[in-house]
């Protein structure tokens, strides 16, 4: 987990609420990726960014939002259109977005809808 | 298009013996391969991936992986498992001709030592 911090560990949201997990690394990586985990399922890819002030939707990006003002955070928006937020969150980070390259995870959050 | 597969939910071994999580893929080019753990309410942690070259890859916590062609493989391998490997093990692949956004990873398998 070294290099990528993910806070809050645990996040609790009302129905209706949107909130903001956050992602920071200080990899000096340029790519950053936001991943969902359900039980008994392989992550799948909400949202990634190449660079700065760009980034690309991925497999499931309905209901979330992101931005990328710095190349070190990526903080994900799970907004109120999000109909099954429940899950674990991993964000990773690799050098840059080229096939071989490595991805690095955070410790994740794990966000719970009251 | 790419998948992969692992095909085993769980895998039960005693500590001392030798351990195998399988894991096939389908990719319409070549392979690039990767293998993960997951300790409960962790992050992925990197174990080892195979580029290219020698088809045996060695990682961390003395594991290695044996990529084989013929057979879209690669399984992941210990000599002698240890406790402490129980642990959620990731298989990912993704095609040599596509981004790194484009990875697919398997649904997971238990790997469960007993002492």
């Amino acid at each position: 987990d070294g290099g990528i911090t993910q806070s809050p560990k645990y996040l609790f949201r009302k129905e209706g609420q949107n909130v903001t997990l956050s992602c920071e690394q200080n990899l000096n990586h340029d790519a950053m990726y936001w991943y969902r985990q359900d039980p008994g399922q392989g992550l799948r890819l909400i949202y990634y960014s190449q660079i700065v002030n760009d980034f690309q939707k991925g497999d499931i990006a309905e209901g979330y939002s992101v931005s990328r003002e710095k190349k070190e955070s990526f903080p994900l928006t799970v907004t109120s259109a999000q109909k099954n937020p429940t899950a674990f969150y991993l964000c990773a980070s690799s050098m840059e977005l080229a096939a071989g390259d490595t991805q690095y995870f955070g410790p994740g959050t794990r966000l719970t809808v009251l | 298009a790419q998948s992969v597969a692992q095909p085993e939910d769980q895998v039960n071994v005693a500590e001392g013996n030798p351990l195998t999580v399988k894991c096939t893929y389908s990719v319409s080019g070549n392979p690039y391969l990767f293998w993960y753990v997951q300790y409960p309410n962790r992050g992925l942690q990197f174990l080892l991936k195979y580029i290219t070259g020698d088809n045996l890859v060695k990682g961390s916590y003395g594991f290695e992986a044996e990529f084989n062609k013929s057979q879209t493989s690669f399984h992941l391998k210990k000599p002698s498992a240890l406790v402490s490997d129980s642990a959620l093990y990731f298989c990912a692949v993704r095609d040599i001709l596509s981004s790194a956004s484009k990875i697919i990873f398997g649904s997971g398998t238990r790997l469960s030592i007993r002492p």
